[in-house]
């Protein structure tokens, strides 16, 4: 079954400055990593996915490595700015599963 | 493309009714998936479905249920509702069981 963990909790960070999210799984046959962004009572805003065949993707200043042998993500964001507040969760999905989610790391850039 | 819609997007609702919310998938989109959010919980998975059919199932009581349609869009049920049910409901859709989009989500408040 798998389980997926995120680390830390909570970050607070000051603006301008590089920081990574990390998430580790337990299932290594894993399919598909995608990682999501969440305001405050609102839905999920899908940021990047790897697929298995990958080992990372890029969006602007978001960079995703996936480790399929070492069950591990991270989540690079560059040049931090206040906007990008917000919870960040990873979800795995292993074969025909739905996604396994994280509980998710509280992101404050400090302006 | 519009993204995924659904209504209604809060509701309050009293112990021991039932509910009904629907969502609708970005167009094109077959699987539809649906998601319990709780502060305590973080993100559970209650059910997905492809092609009007069920195709997984989390672990919820059976007072939870739903249905797809032949055009896509989705409802969620659950009757005698109880103080846990109150929770954020996220809905999700695939073209391909590869990325998942996710919708506003709809806050049920039982009281």
């Amino acid at each position: 079954k798998q389980e997926v963990t995120q680390i830390p909790a909570a970050l607070s960070v000051p603006e301008g400055e590089n920081l990574v999210l990390n998430c580790s799984f337990t299932d290594s046959a894993i399919y598909n990593l995608q990682w999501f962004r969440q305001d405050p009572g609102k839905g999920l805003t899908s940021l990047l996915l790897i697929q298995s065949s990958q080992r990372e993707q890029t969006s602007g200043r978001l960079n995703a490595s996936l480790d399929k042998s070492s069950g591990r993500s991270t989540l690079y964001i560059a040049a931090s700015q206040p906007g990008d507040s917000a919870t960040y969760l990873c979800a795995g999905i292993s074969g025909n599963t739905p996604l396994v989610f994280g509980k998710g790391t509280r992101l404050s850039v400090i302006a | 493309k519009a993204g995924v819609t659904q209504t209604p997007r809060y509701l309050i609702k009293t112990r021991g009714q039932q509910v009904t919310l629907s969502c609708s998938p970005i167009s094109g989109h077959r699987s539809v998936s649906w998601y319990q959010q709780t502060p305590g919980q973080g993100l559970q998975f209650l059910f997905e479905y492809f092609s009007e059919t069920q195709r997984n199932k989390g672990n919820f009581p059976g007072r939870f249920s739903g249905r797809q349609f032949s055009n896509s869009r989705s409802e969620m049920n659950v009757s005698t509702l109880e103080l846990g049910d109150s929770a954020l409901y996220l809905c999700a859709s695939s073209p391909d069981d590869n990325e998942q989009f996710f919708g506003p989500g709809t806050r049920l408040t039982v009281l």
